[in-house]
């Protein structure tokens, strides 16, 4: 059963670092990239950056100086660290797979979803 | 970036035909595949995949949902529209990266 889950802080304070971790399972790291997709409130939804299946990442040009993107396959974790964090970063972050191919890209699982809040 | 253009809004009737628009900024088709998907989400929920590949229903979608169009334009049809179906349509493309999101179509009832 493929399951992704992601946990971290509710509440982060103005010019902090946010740090959000997708734990997977029934699938490998390996064999699917796994994506971070933010939902300002009420908003529609922001590709923000990926952890490819073979390691590689990319990110969002407009927040690719204040994100990383990591993993440990031999937890089924991936990692999302953002600083310098402002109000409007306020919402809800997913993460969601993608199996690799020129002919995907889409994404067919998504965890639940974590409301940050920036605030101080 | 390719931006991907949908109305903010549909009224339509229960039982009636719903037709959700998207529109790229340049085509998203490589060879036969057309690499636009539509997903559905509803009020604190993640979005659930409806359509991959422009007509390719996902597996537990009703018949009801169907999608078409190639190049720069596509359509999510709903017919007929069921009261569960209430909700903000997205498409996407992954024909480049980053692989953009329209700013949705939320589906209301007339």
């Amino acid at each position: 059963q493929v399951q992704l889950t992601e946990s971290g802080p509710g509440l982060v304070h103005p010019s902090e670092t946010l740090s959000l971790t997708c734990t997977v399972s029934g699938f490998s790291l390996t064999g699917y990239s796994v994506y971070w997709v933010r939902q300002p409130s009420g908003k529609g939804l922001e590709w923000m950056g990926r952890m490819r299946y073979n390691g590689d990442t990319s990110y969002n040009s407009a927040l690719k100086s204040r994100l990383s993107i990591s993993r440990d396959t031999s937890k089924n974790q991936v990692f999302l660290k953002m600083n310098s964090l402002q109000t409007d970063d306020t919402g809800t972050y997913y993460c969601t797979r993608v199996l690799p191919g020129a002919t995907g890209g889409y994404f067919d699982y998504w965890g639940q979803g974590v409301m940050v809040t920036v605030s101080s | 970036d390719i931006v991907l253009t949908q109305s903010p809004a549909l009224a339509v009737s229960l039982g009636q035909r719903a037709t959700i628009s998207c529109r790229a900024s340049q085509s998203v088709s490589i060879s036969r595949y057309n690499l636009m998907h539509w997903y559905q989400q509803k009020p604190g929920q993640q979005p659930k995949l409806l359509i991959y590949r422009a007509s390719n229903l996902a597996s537990g979608i009703p018949a009801r949902f169907s999608g078409s169009g190639s190049g720069t334009d596509f359509t999510l049809t709903i017919n007929p529209v069921q009261a569960d179906d209430i909700a903000t349509y997205y498409c996407q493309q992954s024909r480049e990266s980053p692989h953009t999101f329209g700013a949705g179509t939320k589906l209301e009832l007339k």
